[in-house]
């Protein structure tokens, strides 16, 4: 089946920094999604991109669609201590029909 | 005012016991799903429904069987609960259409010992 890599697995960084974090497949995918996930809750959806180079921001969130179509990041700028949890990017493949594939997450933990 | 609800929201049984899972969405949506997070918090699909029609069955045992009465529920029912069940569960639910678009449960915690 795909598979999702991403990267950090894990990140732990001060209030105010910026982080970065990012999402390769193997093959290629028609959308990119990232989510988020708090502790003891589901996942949210944060930003949806929908074409090969799509740059969307959703508050001081910020992601791309690979022009390769085989990857995306996401930025975070200016971290608050509630942006703590889990980022999952997914994925829908090009073979995949109706089912989106999951990264393993990166676990953000900001420090006031 | 929830769109997505699930209960139970923590489950602990035995093995070899038989359980259920609850979900319900208010959001006029026509497709739901169930999703598996392990101790890695990998996730990963289990089932869809769309319209109360099984459209997406992956690999999961048939100890697994999801039952749609009307297309804002969908239930998880476990026969024979193995140690490796242990997990937890998300629903989700979209249309069919925006798929891509899932919102999700608060998730059930489901502890099998």
């Amino acid at each position: 089946g795909q598979q999702l890599n991403q990267s950090p697995q894990s990140m732990f960084i001060q209030e105010g920094e910026d982080v970065s974090m990012n999402c390769t497949s193997s093959s290629i995918f028609n959308t990119w999604l990232w989510y988020k996930q708090d502790p003891g809750e589901g996942p949210v959806l944060l930003i949806a991109l929908y074409k090969a180079g799509e740059l969307t921001s959703n508050g001081r969130l910020t992601a791309q669609f690979g022009i390769t179509r085989k990857d995306s990041f996401l930025n975070i700028s200016a971290s608050i201590p509630s942006d703590v949890g889990i980022y999952f990017c997914a994925g829908q493949g090009e073979t995949s029909g109706s089912r989106l594939t999951f990264g393993e997450g990166t676990q953000l933990t900001v420090n006031p | 005012d929830t769109a997505v609800s699930q209960t139970p929201k923590y489950l602990v049984t035995q093995m070899g016991n038989d359980k259920s899972i609850k979900c319900e969405q208010n959001l006029g949506h026509d497709t739901m799903y169930w999703y598996k997070q392990d101790s890695k918090k990998f996730l990963k699909i289990m089932f869809s429904y769309n319209n109360k029609e099984l459209i997406i069955n992956e690999t999961v045992p048939n100890r697994f069987s999801p039952k749609s009465p009307d297309k804002a529920h969908l239930n998880l029912h476990i026969n024979s609960l193995e140690l490796g069940d242990s997990a937890v569960y998300f629903c989700a639910s979209s249309h069919l259409r925006e798929f891509r678009t899932q919102y999700f449960g608060p998730g059930t915690r489901l502890t099998v010992l």
